[in-house]
């Protein structure tokens, strides 16, 4: 099952524009990532904010954490086309015996130069 | 440092046929992971080794699905026989002791017709 579901399922943008991606989830965490994926590749791992954290920068990249609403954001500031890819929001649980990344659906980021 | 190795990039079969992935995870790390990924949706867990041990299974299919990691270093994930279903990316990743950054290979993009 989808622990994180992200919102917007997709967003297009002009270059030099902020693109906001949220993501919700269920249950208490360790931890939740950010990763992207270009098409056809692999995931690239972005940023970690743990639990105890609010907020956390990484370059032109903000990521928010709000534990009592379940949720969380990435910002990527002054956008550019090469940021454009798939962006999958993980969280860090304890699913069963043992802890797990659980993965959303993503949110689709198109950045038009 | 060279990356997580993933073999073949691409496998087309037919339904009811045997495949097998490889993976070569990053010198050093643990932790490798194999996750499906169908298209237009996150990652979902298949197995998680730590060293040559599973730590967890419980989303692998084990009537067709089997996984291996001799020596604790490379690992082959194994599907007999393959369903339409199947068709997927299947993407390893590794990462060092703890659930942390994961470090994803390209994936194996099969096709089951």
């Amino acid at each position: 099952s989808q622990q994180g579901e992200e919102d917007p399922q997709a967003l297009s943008i002009q270059e030099g524009e902020n693109a906001t991606m949220n993501c919700s989830y269920k249950t208490s965490i360790n931890n939740l990532q950010w990763y992207r994926q270009n098409s056809g590749r692999g995931l690239v791992h972005l940023i970690l904010i743990r639990s105890n954290e609010r907020e956390k920068h990484s370059g032109r990249l903000r990521v928010t954490l709000d534990t009592s609403k379940k949720s969380s954001s990435l910002l990527i500031t002054a956008s550019r086309a090469a940021d454009t890819a798939s962006y999958f929001c993980a969280t860090d649980a304890v699913a069963g015996s043992a802890r797990q990344l659980t993965f959303g659906s993503g949110t689709q980021l198109t950045v038009l130069p | 440092e060279a990356g997580v190795a993933q073999s073949p990039r691409y496998k087309i079969i037919e339904k009811r046929q045997s495949v097998a992935f490889w993976c070569n995870p990053i010198s050093g790390h643990a932790t490798l992971y194999w996750y499906q990924q169908i298209l237009g949706q996150g990652p979902k867990l298949l197995i998680q080794f730590q060293n040559n041990g599973v730590v967890d299974d419980s989303q692998l299919p084990k009537d067709r699905f089997s996984a291996e990691r001799l020596k604790g270093v490379d690992s082959t994930l194994k599907i007999q026989p393959a369903k339409l279903e199947d068709s997927a990316v299947y993407l390893c990743a590794s990462g060092l002791m703890g659930l942390e950054t994961q470090y994803f290979g390209p994936g194996t993009r099969l096709l089951v017709l």
